[in-house]
């Protein structure tokens, strides 16, 4: 059974273009996250939500809109994509009350 | 905010060998710091934790110690294998936590 979830796992897209990504995790946690990896690797947390309400928005560009519709599910809206955004992008979820982070697979965006 | 170092940025050993990445941290608040592993096109996946409360946890080949005082921690893998290769994170935030500060990564490479 999976887990942490998202959907798709590759994207090619061209800049200007708006792009979804979508998540879902079955293990019935409260808080689910956002990371990016960019292409050194560095991990960094976007966006995290509680129970459908947004806890932390790090400096993360306006063009970037998560959105939860129920505590299963965080997707992430980006619109007018821009080559920058290229990266992989980790859902993830947790307890609130416990540490213990579960990462989906990652969806590799690519901007050209 | 917390901010996370780690060293080395690469690690080549044999097989065998035992293997020791190291972390420092900054917020003396933050009280939590896992350790995940990073296959080749896969999501992070948590294989140690360790709180402040505790000095050092072991789980088979792999050990993490802790010193609060100097704000430091390791990861030790004992007895390498192959399947070891991977990049490996250290983590660190509060108890209460909604956000993980990761550290830049190790790329660990693993030779027979």
């Amino acid at each position: 059974d999976t887990a942490v979830s998202q959907t798709p796992k590759y994207l090619v897209t061209q800049m200007g273009n708006d792009k979804s990504i979508k998540c879902e995790q079955n293990l019935g946690h409260d808080t689910m996250y956002w990371y990016k990896q960019d292409s050194k690797k560095f991990l960094k947390i976007m966006f995290s939500y509680n129970n459908k309400e947004l806890i932390i928005n790090e400096t993360v560009p306006n063009r970037f809109s998560p959105k939860s519709p129920d505590k299963a599910h965080l997707n992430l809206h980006i619109n007018s994509l821009e080559l920058g955004d290229s990266a992989v992008y980790f859902c993830a979820s947790s307890h609130p009350s416990g540490n213990t982070i579960y990462f989906g697979e990652g969806s590799w965006l690519t901007v050209v | 905010g917390e901010n996370v170092e780690q060293h080395p940025s690469t690690l080549s050993v044999q097989e065998g060998d035992s293997a020791v990445i190291k972390c420092t941290y900054s917020d003396s608040a933050s009280n939590y710091f896992p350790w995940y592993k990073q296959e080749l096109g896969k999501g992070p996946q948590l294989i140690i934790d360790i709180r402040s409360n505790v000095g050092e946890k072991k789980d088979q080949r792999i050990a993490v110690t802790l010193n609060k005082t100097a704000k430091h921690f390791s990861l030790h893998i004992t007895e390498t294998q192959p399947e070891d290769s991977a990049v490996y994170f250290c983590a660190g935030g509060d108890t209460g936590f909604q956000k993980l500060v990761f550290g830049t990564g190790t790329r660990l490479l693993v030779s027979p």
